[in-house]
């Protein structure tokens, strides 16, 4: 399983774009790279997921490095709903495998 | 939107005493987990299952635990002799076949005393 490395806590004010890293250089070639968020007193919630090519969805942008040894989930514009734990989760295609998950980054957003 | 489900939501239970956690997946998911969340730890897988078998288990999920489909809509988790150490939000989780996204439920506080 792959190592990650998150900061512990990361702030940014509402409304502000926010750059959230992560680096997992010991991934493997086929694994994804998954990125959930669990906000307080709630279960783990799926944001977004890439293998190679940087990718967009309604909650967020995930920018992975060319070498796949980093990624960035990008929220555009941060709402005081998004203040949550981000976990960044390489895992072997097929959602059907086990999440394994770090401490992740405590995400603050102020008014 | 479909949505995972889980009763209870918080559970007070005797050291010692048997638990059943349900949890209602999506309804064409097919594969569902455990996993747990000790107060201030990481979340911690413990079990996923599949064509009403278990596919994978981790360490924690020992004999005190069984996991059980028993009909169409629910699965459950079943502590057996619940210990101190076992007091943690459990999660239930499901998947559906060729998608990569797991969906949560809101999770089950388990205090044993």
């Amino acid at each position: 399983d792959a190592k990650t490395t998150q900061p512990n806590s990361m702030e940014s004010n509402e409304e502000e774009p926010v750059h959230l890293p992560c680096n997992h250089s010991t991934i493997s070639g086929t694994d994804y790279i998954h990125w959930y968020r669990q906000l307080p007193s709630q279960g783990p919630e799926y944001v977004i997921h890439g293998l190679t090519s940087n990718v967009n969805n309604r909650m967020a942008s995930l920018a992975i490095a060319e070498d796949r040894k980093s990624s960035t989930l990008i929220l555009h514009r941060a709402t005081l709903r998004d203040a949550a734990v981000y976990y960044c989760i390489p895992m072997f295609s097929g959602g059907y495998n086990k999440l394994i998950f770090g401490a992740g980054t405590r995400l603050a957003v102020h008014p | 939107e479909p949505e995972v489900t889980q009763t209870p939501s918080h559970q007070v239970t005797q050291m010692g005493q048997e638990v059943i956690l349900r949890c209602v997946p999506i309804s064409n998911h097919l594969y569902f987990y455990w996993y747990r969340q000790i107060l201030g730890q990481k979340v911690e897988f413990l079990v996923s299952f599949y064509n009403n078998e278990i596919s994978e288990k981790s360490e924690i999920f020992d004999d005190q635990f069984s996991v059980e489909r028993p009909d169409g809509s629910n699965f459950t988790l079943k502590i057996r002799s619940t210990k101190l150490e076992d007091s943690a939000m459990y999660f239930c989780a499901s998947t559906g076949v060729g998608e990569e996204t797991q969906y949560f439920g809101p999770g089950t506080r388990l205090l044993v005393l």
